[in-house]
């Protein structure tokens, strides 16, 4: 089946500090990316989509400075917090598409817990 | 805005019995249909993706869907404590955004 492939796993950090995660389709292309943050308890957030060779779209209220999006290649989406603060602590989750058909799923990579100190 | 709800629940079975999962969807153009399962401090898992009306059996998933309800349901045949977890319902919204309803929280009791 698909694999999407997401690292680091888990981050912690100062504030102050510029993360950066990766997400990579394993074994498929994959021209739209996702990604998602979740606080505990909460449902998944969309905050972006991922397009390769473009401009990523964010959703309403999420700060394009703050977080930058690359999709340099069909296999791999990067998300950088930059100058991240504590209220950035959360759960990050990317996801993604095959190029293949239509109506493809989405496959969700395991997921970056980022805690802030 | 296109919307997908669901019962938040949490929905709580006997180890055993059938777990009846329910959404539904505001956007009557949908073509794509998914159920996830979400274990709690994990991502989201695909089980099951439905694409035409009626019913889809994968094991002991069966998913179910009624275009003209706009309605879709997933099916836990003989629950088991394993599938206790938050699942959540997807709908294919158009332009390759899917929308995801908030989710239903089952407990199978063992």
């Amino acid at each position: 089946g698909a694999v999407v492939s997401q690292h680091p796993s888990r981050v912690i950090c100062k504030s102050g500090t510029s993360v950066k995660i990766e997400c990579r389709s394993l074994d498929f292309q994959a021209t739209t990316m996702f990604w998602y943050r979740q606080f505990p308890k909460q449902s998944l957030m969309l905050m972006a989509t991922s397009n390769e060779g473009s401009k990523a779209t964010y959703e309403q209220g999420v700060e394009k400075d703050k977080f930058l999006i690359n999709h340099a290649s069909l296999t791999l989406s990067t998300l950088t917090v930059t100058s991240a603060h504590p209220e950035d602590s959360s759960f990050y989750i990317c996801s993604a598409r095959e190029d293949s058909g239509q109506y493809q799923p989405q496959h969700f990579g395991d997921g970056t817990r980022l805690s802030i100190l | 805005q296109k919307e997908v709800e669901q019962n938040s629940g949490p929905l709580s079975v006997p180890e055993g019995a059938i777990a009846s999962l329910n959404c539904t969807y505001s956007d009557r153009g949908s073509q794509s249909f998914f159920w996830y399962r979400q274990y709690s401090g994990k991502s989201p898992e695909l089980i099951m993706s439905i694409y035409s009306n009626g019913d889809k059996e994968d094991g002991r998933f069966t998913a179910q869907l009624n275009k003209a309800s706009q309605y879709v349901s997933l099916l836990i045949r003989d629950s088991q404590p394993s599938d206790s977890a938050t699942y959540l319902c997807a709908v294919e919204a158009g332009g390759f955004k899917t929308i995801f309803g908030a989710g239903t929280r089952l407990f199978v009791k063992a």
